[in-house]
């Protein structure tokens, strides 16, 4: 009865390489939330899907920044150009329907040198 | 814009010292408020759901309560393992999908 499963749990990158983020939801979960915590904040809303569709992006910068959900595999939250701004914990949520408690993975520690 | 603020941010206790933790929210309509506990280094783990005022949840030391403007999450004779940063959310309006939490409460209990 496996949780959220994210990967890698820790990745570093270098200034304008790209981060890729992995987040496999619960079984029987098809509702997948991006979260990002910077340092000494708060959790922050980026971007909600389902199944093949961006149901409401509007925490997620408007460039360098895209997820998708495939009909297979996993859900990907990608970086591209990355900068050191971007250095945070990104946790991934799942839930069953979008009104039911999100369960939460362990998160990506993404480290920008 | 929905708003959570939490109080205190941190909170030394003593084992066996009971205590609350507070969330007050400002939501134009509440779909729900909910609490998680936070590990170091790990993600939020799922506590309590809370829909409607007057509504309690309770689990081991721990109680969550909710009127119409806040939440309250009562720890009754902590102990060590308790020790966590203890976080509320609400649900955004429409979807109930997006979720803004509060910067949490940092529990400390000491032996």
């Amino acid at each position: 009865n496996a949780g959220v499963m994210q990967n890698p749990r820790h990745l570093v990158r270098r200034r304008g390489q790209e981060a890729r983020l992995r987040c496999s939801p619960m079984k029987g979960h098809s509702h997948v939330y991006w979260y990002r915590q910077l340092p000494e904040e708060g959790l922050k809303f980026m971007v909600y899907l389902q199944k093949e569709n961006i149901i409401d992006e509007s925490g997620m910068p408007k460039e360098r920044f895209s997820a998708e959900f495939p009909k297979e595999g996993p859900s990907i939250l990608r970086i591209q150009q990355v900068v050191r701004g971007d250095s945070a914990a990104y946790f991934c949520a799942s839930s069953p329907t979008p009104n039911q408690p999100q369960h939460f993975g362990d998160g990506t520690r993404l480290s920008i040198l | 814009e929905d708003q959570v603020t939490q109080s205190p941010e941190a909170l030394r206790l003593q084992e066996g010292e009971s205590s609350s933790l507070n969330c007050s929210y400002t939501v134009s309509g509440l779909r729900g408020l909910f609490w998680y506990r936070q590990d170091p280094g790990k993600g939020p783990e799922f506590l309590f759901t809370l829909y409607s005022a007057g509504e309690e949840k309770e689990k081991e030391r721990l109680k969550a309560t909710l009127t119409k403007k806040e939440s309250f999450l009562h720890i009754t004779a902590p102990k060590p393992e308790d020790s966590a940063t203890y976080l509320c959310a609400v649900p955004e309006e429409t979807s109930g999908s997006r979720l803004t939490f509060g910067e949490g409460t940092q529990l400390t209990v000491n032996p």
